[in-house]
Order: C-alpha cells, then structure tokens, then sequence
C-alpha cells in the first residue's frame, strides 16, 4: 500500500489565486511528520512546510499553509496568492519514527502545478 | 557556499563498473540521508547516518550499495556491478537533529547517473 498518496498528477491555477495540493498518508507509528518540498525544473529540492503528529495546530509559512486532518490522515497544502515562479512539483513526505533513533522517509509522487498568468 | 554539495554531478558509466558518489553536508549537521530519484517520480530514501552511525536502511539499498560516514562529515555512496535500472539521480541531504524537533532537511544537487 502506498504510505503517501498524492492524487492529482498536474493542477492548473490562475496567477493570484489560491491552489490546493492534496496528500493522504498512511502510519501507524505515532510519532511522525509530514513536509512538504518543491522541486523547480532546475532540480533542487525546496523545503516549504512541515506538520508534526502531535502539533495542534496547522503550520503556515508565509503563502504556504498546512491543512493537517490527522483523523482523516491528509496534509493539503495550500498556496495563497499564486505566482508564477510557483510552477514546479511539488512533493508531499512523511517521516516515520522509531525506537533508537530510526526514521523512515516517504515521499509521494507528486503534483506538478502550472501557474497560469 | 555552506550549503550541501555532491560530487560528481554527472556520471556516465557503462554496465558492470563500479561508481563512487561523494556528499558534503552542511557543517554542523549530524543526520545525512541518500536518496535515489527517477525522472517523474518522488525520491525514495535509501539511507541514513546520525553521526557515523547508518541508522535505517532501505530495503532498495541491495547488496551492491553500500554508504559510509567514516567521521561523521561527509558520506560516499558506493554501486557496485551497476545496471541500466540504476540510472537515476541520487539526492543526498542533511538535517541538525535538535531534540523531536522537524529535522528539516537540506538536500544538495544531486548526482545523475547514467549507465549505458
């Protein structure tokens, strides 16, 4: 079964507007964390967001917000006001934790998002 | 520039050689990672070192990789024998573990490779 499941493979918005990016995770460790990263076409990985399990509330960074809904396990990010260097691919990850200092990283596989002007 | 670096950026080597990649983090980061990435696709971990310590391995990380992190500083990922199906971009990044904190990880540029 897929851990993290990102079900829109591209998405179009209209410059200014506001664009939401879908993500569903799968875990039964209780303690865990979800990023989010944008990946331009130039290739490097950008941090933008990170929610973890036990966080009450929804991160925001700047024009970047996370919609965490722990009950129904999705992590939507939400970009506010797009621009048109938000053009890129945008990866959803979770990282699981372990006894002794383990982790695991998941990452889905992407939404490309095309900014329209 | 403090930022993770990877060498070499490119690599072109036929079936059957053996290739070396070599990753340095940012300095006062304790935790690297590796990451293999094919094109369309998200990046699937492989490994991860606290310190000089490989602490979670992937099962993807077959008997012909193998990562290093003698000192603790920078790593060097290993294929031995390669294949056409290990053709990919392999990510290295580095995260400062501070308490339960997120960890937020730094990713280099990566090293592509191609075998012919």
């Amino acid at each position: 079964a897929q851990k993290i499941t990102q079900t829109q493979p591209g998405m179009f918005v209209q410059e200014k507007e506001a664009v939401t990016l879908d993500c569903t995770y799968d875990t039964s460790d209780p303690s865990y964390g979800l990023f989010w990263y944008k990946q331009p076409s130039s290739g490097e990985m950008i941090f933008l967001i990170y929610q973890g399990s036990y966080d009450q509330q929804n991160a925001t960074e700047g024009r970047y917000s996370l919609n965490f809904q722990k009950a129904r396990k999705s992590a939507n990010l939400v970009i506010s006001a797009s621009q048109l260097g938000d053009s890129a691919m945008y990866f959803c990850a979770m990282r699981e934790d372990r006894d002794n200092y383990g982790q695991n990283f998941v990452f889905g596989p992407g939404t490309r998002l095309s900014v329209l002007p | 520039d403090t930022g993770v670096s990877q060498d070499p950026r490119h690599k072109i080597t036929k079936r059957g050689q053996n290739v070396t990649f070599r990753c340095d983090p940012i300095s006062e980061h304790n935790r690297l990672y590796w990451y293999r990435q094919t094109l369309g696709q998200g990046p699937e971990f492989l490994t991860y070192f606290q310190n000089e310590a490989q602490l979670e391995k992937s099962r993807l990380l077959s008997d012909r990789f193998s990562a290093e992190r003698p000192k603790g500083s920078f790593s060097t990922l290993e294929i031995q024998r390669t294949e056409q199906g290990d053709s990919a971009m392999y990510l290295c990044a580095s995260s400062l573990r501070v308490g339960l904190g997120h960890n937020e990880q730094f990713f280099g540029p990566g090293t592509r490779l191609t075998v012919l």
